[in-house]
């Protein structure tokens, strides 16, 4: 199974907003609607922002919201805060009990 | 509140065992799928295994398949990953996490060196 694809990095000043985009294949983001997006701190465990493609979990800033168009999800963050600054990974589910992760985005607010 | 704890890491030589545990708390285990999820050092997330919520079922990344196994008891609401012949690329910090609902443990490092 191969990763989706992130851009490595992208980048923001504060209040901007931003999109990370996350391109799969029909197999996994293209067939399922369980696409997720984590962020992830420096030595910190993955927190879910959004579940199925474009749900916020409760205690999320509705400041992001997500995406989700043929094999493409799509992750953005509004009005950008300096704590938005992390690792941002997109995760499909892709059928059989296996699930692909991004290669992951690292953000950083100028 | 959902907690997932995991334990057993620690530095293994290559060619090594490990047994890894995760507890969980806060929900209903018996009734989740749940996930082994590992990073290596200054590296992306990779999806490692899974197992359905009775156990009958289970999933391996062609990286793992047939050198771990995993493994539930719902008893006592824990989550197994049973690591051998390890490698140096093995080495990560291993997440245990429920992928559908997108709870994760704190995670413990595994170290493969002689």
């Amino acid at each position: 199974q191969s990763a989706l694809t992130q851009p490595a990095s992208v980048s923001g000043s504060p209040g901007q907003s931003i999109t990370i985009s996350c391109t799969g294949t029909s197999s996994d983001v293209g067939s399922y609607n369980l696409v997720s997006w984590y962020q992830q701190h420096p030595g910190k465990a993955p927190k879910l922002m959004i579940y199925e493609g474009s749900k916020r979990p409760s205690g999320v800033s509705n400041r992001f919201s997500g995406f989700k168009s043929g094999n493409t999800a799509s992750l953005t963050i509004s009005g950008l805060q300096a704590e938005d600054e992390a690792d941002y990974y997109c995760c499909s589910y892709a059928g059989s009990s296996s699930w692909v992760f991004g290669g992951g985005t690292k953000l950083t607010v100028l | 509140e959902v907690q997932l704890v995991e334990s057993g890491g620690g530095l293994v030589q290559p060619g090594g065992s490990l047994r890894l545990s995760c507890a969980a708390s806060g929900f209903t285990f018996s009734s989740y799928a749940m996930h082994w999820v590992r990073q290596a050092p200054g590296k992306g997330l990779e999806y490692v295994s899974a197992i359905s919520s009775n156990g009958g079922s289970t999933y391996y990344a062609n990286s793992v398949k047939g050198r771990f196994t995993i493994s539930r008891d719902n008893s006592k609401n824990t989550l197994y990953l049973q690591m051998g012949s390890l490698r140096a690329e093995d080495m990560a910090v291993y997440y245990c996490a429920s992928l559908f609902y997108g709870y994760w443990g704190q995670g413990t490092l595994v170290t493969v060196s002689s």
